[in-house]
């Protein structure tokens, strides 16, 4: 474990399905992040949060909502997914926004059927 | 939009050779980049990082090098092991920001 941890690991879900993604980092780091990893596609930003606060919010449907209750811990909840948003969800933390100190979770496998 | 890429999208090398994996970018204004390794199953790791008032930077193993003429970043993995086996992502960013741009990734099969 990296100090990130995700759940669940896979996730199969309907289209009319809500659903939501757990990210939980034990590294004492204020800033949290989603990113989308599909196949054949570079990572993709989604949302960032600094000290609980939403700081960036990259042009992602609102199909997906992203929660952060408090430093450690971060959601991303599902409603009304499409087959095109199966892919792997990564979170990452760091401190202070200093990139060189990301640390990705292990992701959740998701499938939209 | 800016972005950054690779040059190849699979690389075969034999166990024990040396890895030469390639990163083009393209955004002039970016002074920090970072390469980082996703095995199987797992999300990327930090390998790393260099800045860009560096020319060459050296780890375990690894070396960045780093041409702002041509904007061109590579990362060399010295004597190949299996474990090595993974895609490599390059990603770059303003330091003062916090939005990484990734690059496509390669994979590397190491063959025993």
């Amino acid at each position: 474990e990296t100090g990130v941890t995700q759940t669940p690991r896979h996730l199969v879900m309907g289209m009319t399905n809500k659903k939501s993604l757990k990210c939980e980092q034990h590294l004492g780091h204020n800033a949290m992040y989603w990113y989308k990893q599909s196949a054949k596609k570079p990572l993709e930003l989604m949302f960032v949060y600094n000290f609980k606060e939403q700081t960036e919010n990259n042009s992602v449907p609102s199909r997906f909502s992203p929660e952060c209750p408090n430093s450690s811990h971060l959601f991303l909840h599902l409603h009304t997914l499409q087959p095109e948003d199966s892919a792997l969800y990564l979170c990452a933390s760091s401190q202070d926004n200093r990139v060189g100190g990301y640390t990705f979770g292990s992701g959740t496998r998701l499938t939209v059927v | 939009g800016e972005s950054v890429g690779l040059h190849l999208p699979t690389l075969s090398v034999q166990e024990g050779d040396n890895s030469i994996i390639n990163c083009a970018y393209s955004n002039s204004a970016s002074d920090y980049f970072i390469w980082y390794k996703q095995e199987s199953g797992k999300g990327p790791q930090f390998i790393i990082d260099i800045r860009s008032n560096m020319d060459k930077r050296q780890g375990q193993r690894v070396t960045v090098l780093l041409n702002k003429t041509v904007k061109h970043l590579s990362l060399q993995i010295a004597a190949t092991q299996p474990g090595d086996s993974a895609v490599y992502f390059c990603a770059e960013t303003i330091a003062a920001g916090n939005k990484l741009t990734f690059g496509g990734g390669t994979r590397v099969l190491v063959k025993p």
